[in-house]
């Protein structure tokens, strides 16, 4: 079965620098596209940028085009997401889920790693 | 800013039928087939419910439906049942620049 197993909470201080990774299993790694969601609390999901696990090219929300890289590393089926320059406004919970590009969904979904931004 | 606008809320008692509405504009929902539904239980991730306006994934209940009329798509929730409460996102291809974005959510509350 299709599963997405992200790594766990982190805590940063602003300016610092957050990665997270995102281990799938139960299907052909390259054939689809990981795409990344955040979600703040209370708040409503955030689309951030998928990036395919065939080619690695990326699709990353202008607002994060600055400050974010997707990558993929096909030898371990671990797509990776780094978030720079981090600010208090990132506190959040973020997603990877499995990303279909001719339907531009996400179909399977992580559990999600709350990262958090205080002083 | 969400492009996307849902209704904060909607309610219905169990067994009714309940419409959430996600309205974009002439250039994402209204030209392109690209509306996904989401459902989310508090502390849950997003689950895929409805792709491409009113295919529905292998698993999902047939009580779940989408459509779409001009910047308009909905979804259909049938026969309420208590586990249907829970928040709704719709979701839509924009264009090559913003690519996609999420509608701001739609919490369904089942009385």
């Amino acid at each position: 079965q299709v599963q997405l197993v992200q790594s766990g909470g982190e805590v940063k201080k602003p300016g610092a620098s957050v990665k997270v990774s995102c281990k799938a299993s139960g299907y052909t790694f390259t054939s689809y596209g990981i795409g990344w969601v955040r979600q703040a609390p209370g708040q409503g999901p955030e689309w951030m940028g998928w990036i395919s696990a065939y080619n690695g090219n990326t699709n990353i929300a202008q607002n994060l085009q600055d400050r974010v890289t997707m990558t993929a590393d096909t030898s371990t089926d671990i797509a990776y997401m780094e978030l720079r320059h981090l600010r208090s406004d990132d506190t959040a919970m973020y997603y990877c889920a499995r990303f279909v590009p001719l339907e531009w969904l996400f179909d399977y979904w992580g559990q999600g790693t709350l990262v958090t931004v205080s002083s | 800013q969400s492009a996307l606008t849902q209704p904060a809320s909607v309610s219905g008692s169990p067994g009714q039928s309940i419409t959430i509405s996600c309205t974009g504009s002439s250039s994402d929902v209204a030209t392109y087939n690209l509306v996904s539904w989401y459902q989310q239980h508090p502390g849950k991730a997003p689950k895929l419910i409805i792709s491409e306006i009113s295919k529905r994934p292998s698993g999902v209940s047939n009580r779940f439906s989408g459509s779409k009329s001009g910047d308009t798509a909905s979804l259909t929730i049938s026969g309420l049942q208590p586990e249907d409460e829970a928040d709704y996102y719709c979701c839509s291809y924009v264009d090559s620049t913003s690519f996609e974005v999420f509608g701001g959510g739609t919490k369904l509350t089942v009385l």
